[in-house]
């Protein structure tokens, strides 16, 4: 079983809002990855996490905040976000060896109105 | 650093038609080599995955690529494709050094694929 899963699938939010996007796997993966993906273009690398440790942060805008509960979950904690983070927010596993394929999961479309 | 260059924006081709998405990549190291593909609205399935060994590599769905050091590519082929495919095709690699286990992609190259 290769599959990552995503909550929730769309969500709306004003500039105002705080709000979290979830990632899940049971393929006993220990790295973690946020990419965003905007329209036509490839996706970006956020953040990763290798054994629940944040060990790359993309110089990403502090309204993002992960978070990595356990080695099966990942978190996104929106706040204040703009307009310009409307996107697709993809999660991706893979065991930490550098070389290992990374699983992605659907994905969360964000829409900050 | 690597980076991944993929020659063709878009590719028309007709059903049954053969097709190949061109991928170079550059890197000083190493390097692991994927095609993902990207149906509207959806998030990344991983096509196939160049590692090590053989250097043709056959994948899901009927593709397959070919990795090449010589010239550093890594295309993607299927010989006969069909509407289903209709798609964005993604490549990308990961090398050693600094960019472990960081996966940069290409610009990706959007396949339609006409009746």
């Amino acid at each position: 079983d290769t599959e990552v899963t995503q909550t929730p699938k769309h969500l709306v939010m004003g500039m105002t809002n705080k709000k979290s996007l979830k990632c899940e796997q049971h393929m006993g993966h220990r790295a973690m990855y946020w990419y965003k993906q905007k329209a036509k273009k490839p996706p970006e690398l956020m953040f990763v996490y290798s054994y629940e440790k944040l060990s790359i942060n993309e110089s990403v805008p502090s309204r993002f905040s992960p978070e990595c509960p356990n080695s099966s979950l990942l978190n996104l904690h929106l706040h204040a976000l703009q307009p310009e983070d409307s996107a697709l927010y993809l999660c991706a596993s893979s065991s930490p060896s550098g070389g290992e394929t990374q699983y992605f999961g659907p994905g969360t479309r964000l829409l900050v109105l | 650093a690597q980076s991944v260059t993929q020659l063709d924006s878009q590719v028309p081709v007709f059903e049954e038609a053969p097709v190949e998405l061109r991928c170079n990549y550059s890197s000083s190291v190493s390097v692991y080599l994927f095609w993902y593909v990207q149906y509207p609205n959806q998030g990344l399935q991983l096509l196939l995955k160049y590692l090590s060994g053989s250097t043709l590599v056959k994948g899901i769905n009927g593709f397959e690529a070919e990795f090449n050091k010589s010239q550093t590519s890594f295309h993607l082929r299927k010989p006969s494709v069909h509407i289903s495919d209709t798609a964005e095709y993604f490549c990308a690699v990961i090398g050693g050094g600094t960019s472990y286990g960081k996966l940069t992609f290409g610009q990706g190259t959007i396949l339609t694929v006409h009746p």
